[in-house]
């Protein structure tokens, strides 16, 4: 069975980093686009960032650009999210998701991890 | 960026058919995908392709897409139903392209 774990989050003050993992297991990880999606408290779900298989491109929305990074290490089932200039609207449950691709017209996502939360406050 | 419009609730009894929409501009010709969120849970795909279901997904689910408009359909709902739904499409030719839409609170009444 596909099985996304994510680990990392926690409590951190405004300007501050967090680095969010997911532990993916049940499928061939180095085969798969990777995606984060985050979920900010009562709100709905919004992309975050995506990585190709190979780590070879990556895709941010605007507001995480400069500040994320997505990263993965194939040989270990892993995924990674480094964020720094953390603001106080990064707070959200960060999940992390396998992409799928059907043809040239469908990116979705078929399998998610139960999320990690991180909230920044002061 | 693209923008997919869903309303904030729908309610309906036991047994009859749920509809949840999701609006876009000419969203009919892209492909529409709906996950299920259950509270405390993660999200589930029930719906891809407009219309397809993963296996496990049971057929009282089912989609459908044209013109502006994509809806979700549930018919002899069950309450175990109950859930946030939220339709997602990939806008190719944007920046942003994995886009959601706002979400839409089910409640089984």
């Amino acid at each position: 069975d596909v099985k996304l774990v994510e680990s990392g989050g926690g409590l951190v003050q405004p300007g501050g980093s967090l680095r969010l993992s997911c532990a993916a297991s049940g499928f061939t990880f180095k085969n798969s686009w990777m995606t984060w999606v985050r979920q900010a408290p009562g709100k709905g779900l919004e992309w975050v960032a995506t990585i190709q298989e190979d780590g070879s491109a990556k895709y941010y929305v605007d507001s995480v650009k400069g500040r994320f990074t997505i990263s993965r290490d194939n040989a270990k089932n892993s995924l990674f999210l480094q964020m720094s200039s953390l603001r106080v609207d990064d707070t959200a449950l960060y999940y992390c998701a396998r992409d799928r691709f059907v043809g040239a017209t469908m990116w979705f996502f078929d399998f998610w991890g139960q999320g990690s939360l991180v909230t920044v406050s002061s | 960026s693209y923008v997919l419009t869903q309303p904030p609730s729908v309610s309906v009894a036991p047994g009859q058919t749920a509809r949840i929409t999701c609006g876009g501009d000419n969203i009919g010709h892209k492909s529409v995908q709906w996950y299920q969120q259950k509270p405390g849970q993660a999200p589930v795909l029930v719906v891809y392709g407009d219309s397809d279901r993963p296996s496990g997904i049971p057929e009282r689910y089912s989609g459908s897409n044209s013109g502006n408009t994509a809806t979700l359909t549930i018919r002899r709902v069950e309450a175990g139903d109950e859930a946030d739904y939220s339709c997602q499409v990939w806008d190719s030719s944007s920046d942003h392209p994995v886009v959601f839409g706002g979400g839409t609170k089910l409640t089984v009444l």
